[in-house]
């Protein structure tokens, strides 16, 4: 494991609140990604990170946000939650190996009411 | 973004060997994937394989790669409880974003 821990582990929010989804590595790992999981669709990239500051839209960005201020934390924002958002969010982290392969939090449930 | 297509369902004996079998239609795909979900849990990596690789082995896993065809298989040999999980299989082009998954194959294991 790649020492991430994600918080919280679960939410329960009404529609409209803003909500920000922690994710904490400790391997010094430089790319940082969420996804969503939803039955049906397997896991989809929400938004990554390439770096400190720097950060990329992923296939299914619309209503999150992220920041990445130290290498260790990425945060995710959902400014104004919807039903839609509903849904199991994974945070994962590459290093720079010859695979990139990712290396996941253990997930957080969200449910948007 | 690239389609990846898996069954959902997989049903074995244990002892038996299963066969996870993933589709994609990316043909520039360059790094292939497989991962391992358990109930409650984030997803696990399995193993991968290089495009430019036919097969990979490890231990009881067989990894196999037609790339004409953009197929990947996963052959689990003498399939135990324990493997009973969610599989998921994944191609990237670059490695280090755009990783694309398949909807997961449910492998449930038969006493």
């Amino acid at each position: 494991d790649a020492g991430i821990t994600q918080s919280p582990r679960h939410k329960v929010t009404e529609t409209g609140t803003p909500v920000t989804l922690r994710c904490h590595q400790t391997e010094n790992h430089r790319y940082m990604y969420w996804y969503r999981q939803d039955p049906g669709h397997g896991l989809r990239l929400i938004h990554y990170s390439y770096g400190v500051k720097d950060t990329d839209k992923g296939e299914v960005s619309d209503g999150y946000s992220v920041s990445r201020s130290k290498t260790e934390d990425f945060l995710l924002t959902l400014e104004s939650a919807t039903s839609s958002q509903t849904s199991v969010y994974f945070c994962a982290t590459a290093g720079t190996g010859e695979t990139y392969e990712q290396y996941f939090g253990p997930g957080t449930r969200l449910t948007v009411t | 973004g690239e389609d990846v297509e898996q069954s959902l369902f997989l049903s074995v004996r244990e002892g038996d060997s299963s066969v996870i079998n993933c589709t994609y239609t990316d043909s520039s795909s360059t790094y292939l994937y497989w991962y391992k979900q358990e109930p409650g849990a984030g997803l696990q990596l399995l193993t991968y394989i290089f495009s430019n690789m036919d097969m990979k082995q490890d231990q009881r896993l067989t990894v196999l790669l037609n790339k004409k065809d953009k197929h990947l298989s996963l052959r689990i040999a003498d399939t135990q409880t324990g493997d009973s999980a969610i599989y998921f299989c994944a191609e990237s082009e670059t490695g280090a974003n755009n990783l694309f998954f398949g909807t997961g194959t449910r492998l449930t294991v038969i006493p």
